[in-house]
């Protein structure tokens, strides 16, 4: 079966600080594909990155960096210098090769106090 | 300009009386699917289709229904909804060049509350 999870629920921090999101992932599959997405106060779900588990390379755009290691199943995300545009629900997701179903974590709401 | 639209993006309704949310995009995509979204569930795919007349039971497809007539539509039908079906809606749509590989982009949301 597969499973992510993102354990924590909610993260303030104060603005322009370095916040990390985390994402833990199980799947059965040896190729699967991970992605993040963002959902802000006005409720839309804006992709942010797609990774292939063949992948293991960091990907940094931005402020954006993403930590990929297949080690530890984990997909995490650092937001550096957080701005209050950057508080929204954050969402990691899974999708195995062998399935057309997409597994969501249950969101990490991230709070950047000016 | 490339896009998932939903309709209605918010619905009263009443326990019992059939309704259908609309889903369609304009990327050609062949792969759409239906998620909802409740407090501290995230996420969670009810059905998903990979092409015209081609569909699949999600993680919770329980009270819910599903058509792909056309490759651009993919309404959702509550026959007949109760309040636990109060949620927020989400279609979305990707290309299906393989399995699971994909972006899926998102409609704006469906607010739905079961009385």
């Amino acid at each position: 079966a597969q499973k992510v999870t993102q354990a924590q629920t909610e993260i303030s921090v104060v603005e322009k600080e370095d916040v990390t999101l985390d994402c833990v992932y199980e799947t059965r599959d040896t190729t699967y594909y991970l992605f993040w997405y963002k959902q802000p106060p006005s409720g839309e779900l804006v992709f942010l990155i797609r990774r292939n588990s063949f992948d293991e390379q960091n990907e940094i755009s931005g402020r954006y960096s993403w930590n990929f290691q297949k080690s530890t199943s984990s997909f995490n995300f650092t937001i550096t210098a957080s701005q209050v545009v950057d508080s929204a629900v954050y969402f990691c997701a899974l999708s195995g090769s062998g399935t057309y179903k997409y597994i969501f974590g249950t969101g990490t709401r991230l709070k950047v106090l000016a | 300009e490339a896009q998932v639209t939903q309709n209605p993006r918010y619905l009263i309704t009443v326990t019992g009386k059939k309704l259908t949310v609309t889903c369609s995009q304009n990327m050609n995509h062949e792969y759409m699917s239906w998620y909802r979204q409740d407090p501290g569930l995230g996420l969670r795919q009810i059905y998903y289709s990979m092409n015209v007349e081609v569909t699949d039971k999600g993680d919770v497809p329980e009270g819910y229904k599903v058509s792909r007539k056309e490759k651009r539509n993919f309404p959702l039908i509550l026959e007949s909804p109760s309040p636990n079906q109060t949620s927020l809606y989400f279609c979305a749509s990707s290309l299906a060049r393989g399995k699971g590989t994909d972006t899926q982009y998102f409609g704006p949301g469906t607010r739905l509350t079961v009385l």
